[in-house]
């Protein structure tokens, strides 16, 4: 059972151009997490999705940020006009359940860089 | 949202037991005691979690207080490869069942 995919493991944007993440969770698992780590802090929430709904996004930034979960495909964060605070690790996340004893499994990061 | 203490960075020799504790005074009735670890350049790895009991898992033990309002990670024998930073999250069983991340405790094991 492949476990949650993320890609690009990096990615490299100038200012101002639009950065696209990946989350293919894990089989099986319909709840997808988005968190953002700086470096050296621990991971910050950003947004919870199930299947073409976002549950809680209180964690996102107001402007430029957005995240789906389409019916079929992969959850996709997407950052327009990136700006240098946004270069971080951004990690997605899959459970099976939303309920508390569920655990999320992650997947190994984007590691977004703006020149 | 319930939040998690922890010291900043702990040592250990190799082979020996080591002890992660995690404060958390105002966990809820609810709230189940998540731990994970995180690898250099790596995501986060789950461990353990518990509501009420101690936990064995393959990995490590968690030690539950009575009132819960701490716990404790035990690697029975750390090794090189489980230096890493654990975190202890509370995961409450309603609303969105987002993860609060502290700054976590970064383990340094010595050979």
């Amino acid at each position: 059972n492949a476990g949650v995919m993320q890609n690009p493991r990096h990615l490299v944007r100038r200012r101002g151009q639009e950065a696209r993440l990946r989350c293919s969770p894990m089989k099986g698992h319909s709840h997808v997490y988005w968190y953002r780590q700086l470096p050296e802090e621990g991971l910050k929430f950003m947004v919870y999705l199930q299947k073409e709904n976002i549950i809680d996004e209180s964690g996102m930034p107001k402007e430029r940020f957005s995240a789906e979960f389409p019916k079929e495909g992969p959850s996709i964060l997407r950052i327009q006009q990136v700006v240098r605070g946004d270069s971080a690790a951004y990690f997605c996340a899959s459970s099976p359940l939303g309920q508390g004893k569920n655990i999320q499994y992650f997947g190994a990061g984007t590691r977004l860089s703006v020149l | 949202d319930a939040k998690t203490t922890q010291p900043n960075s702990m040592e250990s020799n190799e082979e020996e037991p080591v002890h992660l504790p995690c404060n958390h005074s105002t966990i809820s009735g609810t709230d189940y005691i998540h731990w994970y670890r995180q690898l250099p350049s790596q995501g986060p790895e789950y461990v353990i979690h518990g509501l009420t009991s101690n936990v064995n898992n393959r990995m490590a033990s968690l030690a539950i207080a009575e009132d819960r309002k701490s716990s404790t990670l035990i690697l029975h024998r750390a090794t090189l490869r489980d230096a890493a930073v654990y975190y202890c999250i509370l995961r409450p069983t309603s609303g969105t069942y987002k993860y609060i991340f502290g700054t976590g405790t970064r383990l340094k094991v010595l050979a």
